[in-house]
């Protein structure tokens, strides 16, 4: 069964605590992307990875960290230095970095810190 | 910087009229554009981009450089268009905007039977 994978669906967490998001994908894409989906304000894009070890900061990338350390694989950390954690986070991968490629998203994590 | 504005959070029409989705865009070069759709329960998924001028599930879009405009349209719609809408841009220029997707904010279509 090819496609991308985020889990868990649902995630909760004390304020202050780091908290690391998973996504697979077998897709065999060059390049992955994190966002954020909040109520009003579309998709904000987190950090882009277009090649293994390799990220950029996003639009909104304070209080985050990722890593690529494989293909498959660009875990997403939301640190106790993000002021609003609390979101649905959308990971995406496409086959090559060019933003012209289709992305194809994950079912999505949402996390919810109190 | 590139910016995607969409105007209408919610849009309601019923089933077998007509429905356009604005998309507004501010772009300095020359822009890839798309419009990607979220059905209920279902991933975000991409509907159509204005490369491949091409009519998907009946939308349509076209690019329209002198407005800026990427606007969705459908002459009938149906109860099964009913879905979040996103339209998309990215720069095809290098640097910092390489491999960046910016979307709007989204509009919430419903289709009344």
């Amino acid at each position: 069964d090819g496609g991308i994978t985020q889990s868990p669906k649902y995630l909760f967490r004390k304020e202050g605590q780091n908290v690391t998001l998973s996504c697979e994908q077998n897709l065999n894409h060059d390049a992955m992307y994190w966002y954020r989906q909040d109520p009003g304000q579309g998709l904000r894009l987190i950090y882009y990875s277009q090649i293994v070890n390799d990220f950029q900061k996003g639009d909104i990338a304070e209080g985050y960290s990722v890593s690529r350390e494989k293909k498959e694989s660009f875990p997403l950390t939301v640190t106790s230095a993000q002021k609003n954690p609390t979101a649905f986070y959308l990971c995406a991968s496409s086959l090559h970095p060019r933003g012209r490629w289709e992305q194809y998203f994950g079912p999505g994590t949402r996390l919810t810190v109190t | 910087a590139q910016r995607v504005t969409q105007p209408e959070k919610l849009l309601s029409v019923f089933k077998g009229a007509p429905v356009e989705l604005k998309c507004n865009y501010s772009y300095s070069g020359s822009p890839e554009l798309f419009w990607y759709v979220q059905y209920s329960r279902q991933r975000l998924q991409l509907l159509l981009r204005h490369i491949s001028r091409e009519s998907i599930k009946g939308f349509t879009a076209d690019l329209n450089k002198g407005e800026t405009s990427f606007h969705l349209k459908k002459p009938f719609a149906q109860e099964e268009d009913s879905a979040m809408y996103y339209c998309a841009l990215s720069g095809n220029a290098g640097g910092t905007s390489y491999g960046k997707l910016t979307f709007g904010q989204g509009t919430i279509l419903t289709v009344h039977p």
